[in-house]
């Protein structure tokens, strides 16, 4: 059963702290995204991966936050240094660009809390 | 930039009734998903909507999509209690999707 795989599922640490989340997408997606969660301000898009490129992190807080994609099976989602308002769950998607229906794939959730 | 508006926000449902959640979206769009999302757990992929006129049914819940009113409604028929749960549309734009806020229902007995 192919899925998104997210590491870790809960993170609790303080502010100042390094925080690294892991994202395994399904195998053959090209397209990986980052997502960010919170109530105030629901889903918003982080960072879009294709074919390992990033292609858009207009979302991200860049004095802080980096995304990669080491290879294809591996994105990651870095915090440096982190701060409480970053406590949020974050969620990895993968999915197929042209050609396809462009329907994403959500992984579990990374729930961070930065205390 | 693509704005996606949802409407309601929180909707509390007679199990039984019938009710309509709308999704309005600010550009040009033909590709239109709706996903389902229970407390504490991931995105749910419900329907996958393409074109001007495409309508999906599954179970209760079924999905349409107008793109030049740029609207998308998912209308529930019956409602049970297992359909408590946030629904989200979301809207393709270059083949990236931008969200609503989701629609928080809870049916009741």
């Amino acid at each position: 059963d192919a899925r998104v795989t997210q590491t870790p599922r809960h993170k609790v640490t303080e502010m100042g702290q390094e925080v690294t989340m892991r994202c395994q997408p399904i195998l053959g997606h090209n397209t990986v995204f980052w997502y960010r969660q919170t109530m105030m301000q629901g889903l918003e898009l982080l960072a879009y991966f294709r074919n390992r490129a990033p292609l858009d992190d207009s979302g991200m807080p860049k004095d802080r936050f980096s995304a990669e994609m080491p290879d294809a099976t591996l994105a990651t989602l870095k915090i440096q240094p982190s701060e409480p308002r970053d406590s949020a769950v974050y969620f990895c998607a993968s999915g197929l660009s042209a050609g396809n229906t462009g329907e994403l794939f959500f992984g579990e959730g990374s729930r961070l809390t930065v205390l | 930039e693509l704005k996606v508006e949802q409407n309601p926000l929180f909707l509390s449902m007679q199990e039984g009734k019938n009710y309509t959640i709308y999704c309005n979206y600010s550009t040009t769009s033909d590709r239109l998903y709706w996903y389902r999302q229970d407390p504490g757990k991931s995105l749910e992929s419900l329907f996958v909507l393409l074109s001007n006129g495409a309508v999906k049914q599954e179970g209760r819940l079924m999905a349409s999509l107008d793109t030049k009113a740029r609207l998308s409604t998912l209308h529930i028929t019956a409602a049970v209690h297992d359909l408590s749960a946030t629904y989200f549309c979301a809207v393709d734009s270059n083949y990236k999707l931008t969200f609503g806020k989701g629609t928080l229902l809870t049916v009741n007995p």
